[in-house]
């Protein structure tokens, strides 16, 4: 099993412009998780997923979107680049089961000039 | 609202001990540890679930007092393996029910040096 992976690892933007990151685990788990990391200020959720269809805010979403198609796929779009949105972005999965542990992606580190 | 960790940074020679506290406003319903090391992903240690509860990993431990609405991380002759920044992650009670959605803190950088 590959566990989690994002695609890209890296990328550099320009204010305005828009891209998605890509998340997919391979564990059939039904809870998927977007964090931004910063430094000093930990793990912040952006969005999760508790299935396939359904997304749900987590405590910074402004200026993201995302969309769960597929189970396996979590998606996280920036529609317009702030250099505010500069950090490493972390995807996570769980199975739906009580008191599981999180399974994080490698993350992506995306920098807006 | 973020869970507070105590102390920010640790410096320890190998084999001395640590405890790494994590306080929440709010009652717990359960708290998460998980390592961080310099440019890689979380890995997760431990969950606990229950007032008093304590668990091990290796010579990490934890403890979970409810009442207190703190969790405590006890690193016991550390390796220089241990390096890293913890997080603890915390589950409020009242919200839904399961491993829906964690709150992390900001982190406790530990550094071993030979």
């Amino acid at each position: 099993n590959a566990g989690v992976t994002q695609t890209p690892k890296f990328r550099v933007l320009k204010t305005g412009q828009s891209m998605t990151l890509l998340c997919a685990q391979d564990m059939n788990h039904e809870y998927m998780y977007w964090y931004r990391q910063d430094p000093g200020m930990g793990l912040r959720l952006i969005h999760y997923s508790v299935g396939e269809g359904t997304t749900a805010k987590g405590e910074v979403p402004d200026g993201y979107n995302v969309s769960r198609l597929k189970k396996q796929n979590f998606l996280l779009g920036l529609e317009s680049a702030a250099p505010s949105q500069t950090s490493v972005y972390f995807c996570a999965s769980t199975p739906p089961a009580e008191y599981n542990e999180q399974f994080f992606g490698p993350g992506t580190r995306l920098t807006v000039l | 609202q973020q869970p507070v960790q105590s102390p920010q940074a640790v410096i320890l020679r190998e084999g001395e001990d640590a405890v790494i506290n994590c306080s929440s406003s709010k009652a717990l319903y359960s708290v998460h540890w998980y390592r961080q090391k310099h440019g890689e992903a979380p890995v997760f240690l431990m969950i606990l679930l229950k007032g008093g509860e304590q668990k091990g990993h290796e010579k990490i431990s934890a403890s979970f007092n409810e009442k207190k609405q703190q969790s405590s991380l006890y690193l016991t002759a550390s390796q220089l393996s241990y390096s890293g920044t913890y997080f603890c992650g915390t589950e409020i009670r009242g919200t839904n029910f399961g491993n829906e959605k964690l709150t992390f803190g900001t982190g406790t950088r530990l550094t071993i040096i030979p």
